[in-house]
């Protein structure tokens, strides 16, 4: 079965430094993507960034990068310049060929950017 | 840019009654989704819709639930008789196609089961 671990619950960073929030997943697929979510106190997901399993190079969307180590089963977002408007929750989701096209979600990691 | 609209964003309901949560996804999008959150709890799917029939659905979705495409924009989520426990934010998402295609969701609708 699928399964994606976030160990961070809460997280803090300065304003205007990076951070990197973790997320690892469990899969027998060889296919599949990874997807970052952020969901804002407002309650809203908003998609951030995806990556592929066959993906040769790390995603990057502006001030989001995605630190893909397959081998671990490890697919990290990095938010480098952190903003106030960054405070919110983000999830990792993934979904395998095999497993349908839903997403399963991990758990969340809560970020607080502190001025 | 093209979003995926829900309405209401409130809903408030007596334990019992029926309510349906509706949603216009994007418009050339083909998958569409609903998922529900527990307040304070992950993202949980609850059923896929492709080709105007549910593609998977989960333990969740059980025969309270149903689903609608009853328009060429429309796409609803009909749970017939609500418990407390349906209490949550219900989203729903849609995508252009198969593969890794990123799932856009809706700003959801907080429904509350009195």
């Amino acid at each position: 079965a699928q399964k994606i671990t976030q160990t961070q619950p809460g997280m803090f960073v300065q304003e205007k430094e990076a951070v990197t929030l973790d997320c690892t997943y469990d899969t027998s697929d060889p296919s599949y993507g990874l997807f970052w979510y952020k969901q804002p106190s407002s309650g809203e997901m908003i998609f951030l960034i995806y990556q592929g399993s066959y993906d040769q190079q790390n995603a990057t969307e502006g001030r989001y990068s995605l630190n893909f180590q397959k081998a671990r089963k490890s697919a990290n977002l990095v938010i480098s310049a952190s903003q106030l408007g960054d405070s919110a929750m983000y999830f990792c989701a993934m979904r395998d060929y095999n497993y349908g096209q839903n997403f399963v979600f991990g758990p969340g990691t809560r970020l607080s950017v502190l001025p | 840019e093209p979003e995926v609209t829900q309405t209401p964003s409130h809903q408030v309901t007596q334990m019992g009654q029926e309510v349906i949560l509706r949603c216009v996804p994007i418009s050339n999008h083909l998958y569409f989704y609903w998922y529900r959150q527990i307040l304070g709890q992950k993202v949980e799917f609850l059923v896929s819709f492709y080709n105007n029939e549910i593609s998977e659905k989960s333990e969740i979705f059980d025969d309270q639930f149903s689903v609608e495409r009853p328009d060429g924009s429309n796409f609803t989520l009909k749970i017939r008789s609500t418990k407390l426990e349906d209490s949550a934010m219900y989203f729903c998402a849609s995508s252009d196609g198969t593969g890794f295609q990123p799932q856009h969701f809706g700003d959801g609708t907080r429904l509350s089961i009195l």
